[in-house]
């Protein structure tokens, strides 16, 4: 398996542009988990999914976020509109809650917004 | 909730010199605790992990130990080398349980050839 695909791997916006960021999780893997990154807050987790439910979203910061899942292999987060303060990393990972506890994340993607 | 603190934020060290990042948490249930390694430019990788039931655990130059008592745990690093150079992450979770970790704010270690 290539493990977990975010892409873009950059983007840069402006300032009220809707931004949608994908994910392809491992093949197999029920748990799909988003963070942000950022040096002020570090490994914010966002929301997460179980086979494509999701689960708990208490970590998005506004309603400007949301995320789906419409299958077990890719998620979306979308911010409409996006704001200069939502420059960060963000990662997507998954996992295999029945084998192991190991979250694999992917490579993220650098959100710069101007 | 859970809560992880991790300390220190950066660490410096000469090569060849050993490395120890500290984490506590707050939740008596939880019983996973994996260690991430971040390189510039990727996502966390799993290098080491511990369960509840050991006290320690090692993998060549790395081992990590647990004190479920005071709720601690550390990660230990000998013999440091330049590509050691790296964020650092800790968590905890509850294996079987809710399971979601908590993330550490990461340790940026920095290993001086």
């Amino acid at each position: 398996d290539a493990g977990v695909i975010q892409s873009p791997r950059h983007e840069v916006t402006e300032m009220g542009q809707e931004v949608t960021l994908r994910c392809k999780p491992i093949s197999g893997h029920d748990y799909l988990f988003w963070y942000r990154q950022t040096m002020m807050r570090g490994l914010e987790l966002l929301i997460y999914f179980n086979n494509n439910v999701p689960i708990d979203d208490s970590g998005m910061p506004e309603d400007r976020f949301s995320a789906k899942m419409p299958n077990a292999s890719f998620s979306t987060l979308k911010i409409q509109p996006s704001e200069p303060r939502d420059s960060a990393v963000y990662f997507c990972a998954s996992s295999y809650r029945a084998s192991r506890t190991e979250a694999f994340f992917g490579q993220g993607t650098r959100l710069t917004v101007v | 909730g859970e809560n992880v603190e991790q300390h220190p934020s950066t660490l410096s060290v000469q090569e060849g010199d050993s490395a120890v990042i500290k984490c506590t948490y707050s939740d008596s249930a939880s019983n996973y605790f994996p260690w991430y390694k971040q390189e510039l430019g990727k996502g966390p990788q799993l290098i080491i992990d511990i369960r509840s039931n050991v006290g320690e655990k090692k993998d060549q130059r790395i081992a990590v130990t647990l004190n479920k008592t005071a709720k601690h745990f550390s990660l230990h690093i000998t013999e440091t080398q330049p590509e050691d150079s790296a964020v650092y992450f800790c968590a905890a979770s509850i294996a079987g349980g809710s399971y979601i970790p908590t993330f550490g704010r990461g340790t940026s270690l920095i290993v001086h050839p």
